[in-house]
């Protein structure tokens, strides 16, 4: 069936660097994308979210990519900080879905002094 | 904080029992959703409530229900556990569960079937 699924699932960075986190998503009926952040003990927190009639949204030192050609999203972060050690998830939906939202499988990102 | 509260935080049962979950949503957001998530795995939708009434389920067997209640709160159930049936329950709420929305998720259940 159709999914959302990340190509790396470990993301060592270095302090100070940028991080790039990778999606790619294969349900063409998805019009929101949303990227969540999850500590270990917490739920998801949102981080950002882009729908599918942009390419390109900015935050608080990350940025939201969107390809709708190859079906791809990325998360950017600036600057990684150690508080942005977690594990990152993308995820979809579309207005016809009702607030289902389908999850990949996430990225352990791990910020190294 | 998200203002969402979930109870218990762990729970160990054991094969062939029932279990029962709670969810305190954010005042005022009438749209709670349900997921499960399995050890390494994203988040796997189960079911969504508005206004007390079931809006939208996900691959998962009738063995699998829920309520919402006025006051914001809400409940899984799961009867007749399975090994499989272990993993973090999350609640999530929203205002009205319109895709689009921001969903403020609890910190979970952590269930561990035996």
């Amino acid at each position: 069936g159709e999914s959302v699924g990340l190509h790396l699932p470990t993301l060592s960075v270095q302090e100070g660097d940028n991080s790039i986190i990778n999606c790619a998503y294969s349900n063409s009926a998805s019009d929101y994308f949303i990227w969540y952040k999850q500590e270990s003990g917490k739920g998801p927190q949102f981080i950002i979210d882009i729908r599918s009639n942009m390419d390109k949204r900015q935050g608080q030192r990350v940025t939201v990519l969107l390809n709708k050609t190859v079906k791809h999203l990325s998360l950017q972060i600036a600057a990684t900080q150690p508080g942005d050690s977690a594990v990152y998830f993308c995820a979809e939906t579309s207005t016809d879905s009702w607030g289902k939202l389908q999850f990949g499988a996430g990225t352990q990102v791990v910020v190294t002094p | 904080e998200t203002g969402v509260t979930q109870s218990p935080t762990h729970l160990i049962k054991t094969r062939g029992q029932q279990v029962t979950l709670r969810c305190s949503s954010q005042s005022g957001h009438n749209t709670v959703s349900w997921y499960q998530q399995a050890l390494g795995q994203g988040p796997q939708f189960i079911f969504q409530y508005y206004r007390e009434e079931e809006n939208g389920r996900g691959n998962f067997p009738p063995r699998f229900s829920g309520l919402q209640f006025p006051n914001y709160s809400s409940e899984l159930n799961v009867n007749a556990l399975e090994l499989d049936d272990s993993a973090l329950y999350l609640c999530a709420s929203s205002l009205t569960g319109g895709a689009g929305e921001k969903l403020f998720f609890g910190s979970g259940t952590q269930l561990s079937v035996l």
